[in-house]
């Protein structure tokens, strides 16, 4: 069965460095999202990608994040500077757009800012 | 402000019984609803869905209740059983929108032996 991957699971950096998550979505997706949960809260909706273009974004994710998809088959979310509150499990996810718009999620990465 | 809400944290249910998880939003324009469920250290996983023009659907153990002009939808499981044991978030989109899913704070549902 098809799966969303994301690498690493944990990523362990210093506040004020710079971070990057991989996901590798579905390969027939064509709409990307980015979605974090900060421990004992709800799922927060970051941004969705589709056509190589952000299509939307939250208040959440400001100048410091950006995201790519830098080769066709890789996701990746950036953040420049990291702060102690980006301390989250970051989760990929991608859907289809044929009529069925269930999002596939991958299994998360555990980001902790020191 | 939520527009998906979960308002009870926690369950617990016999195994065997019947367990109904419950969701309501405030957004008018969602039209299409799933529920995931979360074990501890894994992505949220996709579970059953339902479109606007529905109030039921079903899957297995899994049934899926709409009630539009209530703007509530609820999860039942029925019979529980301990793999079910998780997080259940409720979540809606608005399809004719975008397709920007909006998740609610999710119920952990403990099953009991």
């Amino acid at each position: 069965e098809p799966e969303v991957t994301q690498t690493p699971s944990h990523q362990v950096t210093q506040m004020g460095q710079e971070v990057i998550l991989r996901c590798v979505p579905i390969s027939n997706h064509l709409y990307f999202y980015w979605y974090r949960q900060i421990l004992g809260q709800k799922v927060e909706f970051l941004v969705s990608f589709y056509n190589n273009e952000i299509s939307e974004k939250s208040e959440i994710f400001d100048d410091q994040f950006s995201v790519e998809r830098p080769d066709g088959s890789n996701f990746t979310l950036k953040i420049r500077s990291t702060k102690l509150e980006d301390s989250a499990m970051y989760f990929c996810a991608s859907s289809s757009r044929d009529g069925n718009t269930e999002a596939f999620f991958g299994q998360g990465t555990r980001l902790t800012v020191v | 402000d939520q527009q998906v809400k979960q308002n009870s944290p926690s369950l617990s249910v016999q195994e065997g019984r019947i367990s109904i998880l419950n969701c309501d939003y405030t957004n008018s324009m969602f039209d299409y609803f799933l529920w995931y469920k979360k074990y501890p250290a894994e992505g949220p996983t996709f579970l059953i869905s339902i479109s606007s023009i529905k109030d039921k659907n079903e899957d297995g153990r899994f049934t899926v209740f709409l009630n539009k002009s209530a703007k509530h939808l609820s999860l039942h499981i029925v019979p529980s059983q301990p793999g079910d044991s998780a997080v259940y978030f409720c979540a809606a989109s608005a399809m004719n929108r975008d397709d920007k899913i909006i998740f609610g704070k999710g119920t952990r549902l403990h099953i009991l032996p």
